[in-house]
């Protein structure tokens, strides 16, 4: 069984702070890795995909992947109240469906 | 461009009724899914489909039943609805070769 890891959290962190979210996959074979955001009530929106090793940058957000340790990561520079969110990792299952598999999501809180 | 609709947002059905939730896009998306999300879980696949006419099982498609007549519709039947069905649904397409998943805004579901 594929599973993807992330720690629920709540993840506080103050206003301007940088903060870390962190995920694994047990698959070894993944190669598409997303990150998305869910206000409470809402839908998730993808905010960060990356399939290559190292970092991507784009604006606050930077997602950094690892496949020999099999670890993703999110970072959030300068936090905004308004970043206060569930962020779910998601790895491309693989096959040709290209299902993805959700993590329990690490809920964010950036306090003012 | 309405993207994917989801109805009804919210329901209250009784233990064993059934009923059908649904969901369309407008976007010619071939690949449309149905993910379930518990509270302070990540989300759960039940069926997805590849195009009209094609659908398969994901992770959790015991109680549902679903059917992709058009490229447009990809109903979710819930038969004999039991309390363990009470949870929030995701619909969410995605175009051939994209990655980038496009979710409905969910329909909230309580079995009593």
């Amino acid at each position: 069984q594929k599973e993807v890891e992330q720690n629920s959290g709540p993840l506080s962190v103050p206003e301007g702070a940088i903060a870390s979210l962190n995920c694994t996959y047990s698959d070894r074979g993944s190669q598409s890795f997303f990150w998305y955001r869910q206000y409470s009530g809402k839908s998730p929106e993808l905010i960060m995909s990356i399939y290559s090793n190292g970092d991507k940058e784009d604006g606050r957000f930077t997602a950094q992947l690892n496949k020999a340790s099999q670890y993703v990561s999110l970072l959030i520079r300068d936090s905004q109240p308004s970043d206060s969110a569930t962020y779910l990792c998601a790895v491309n299952g693989g096959g040709s469906q290209g299902n993805l598999i959700f993590g329990k999501g690490t809920k964010l809180s950036v306090k003012p | 461009n309405a993207g994917v609709t989801q109805t009804p947002k919210f329901h209250i059905l009784k233990i064993g009724q059934s009923m059908t939730l649904q969901c369309t896009q407008d976007m010619n998306h071939n690949y449309m899914y149905w993910y379930r999300q518990d509270p302070g879980m990540g989300l759960k696949l039940i069926y997805y489909s590849v195009g009209a006419g094609i659908t398969d099982k994901g992770e959790v498609p015991n109680g549902y039943n679903v059917s992709r007549s058009t490229t447009e519709d990809f109903p979710l039947r819930l038969e004999l609805a039991a309390p363990s069905q009470t949870s929030v649904y995701f619909c969410a397409s995605r175009p051939t070769g994209g990655e980038k998943l496009f979710f409905g805004s969910g329909t909230q579901l309580s079995v009593l």
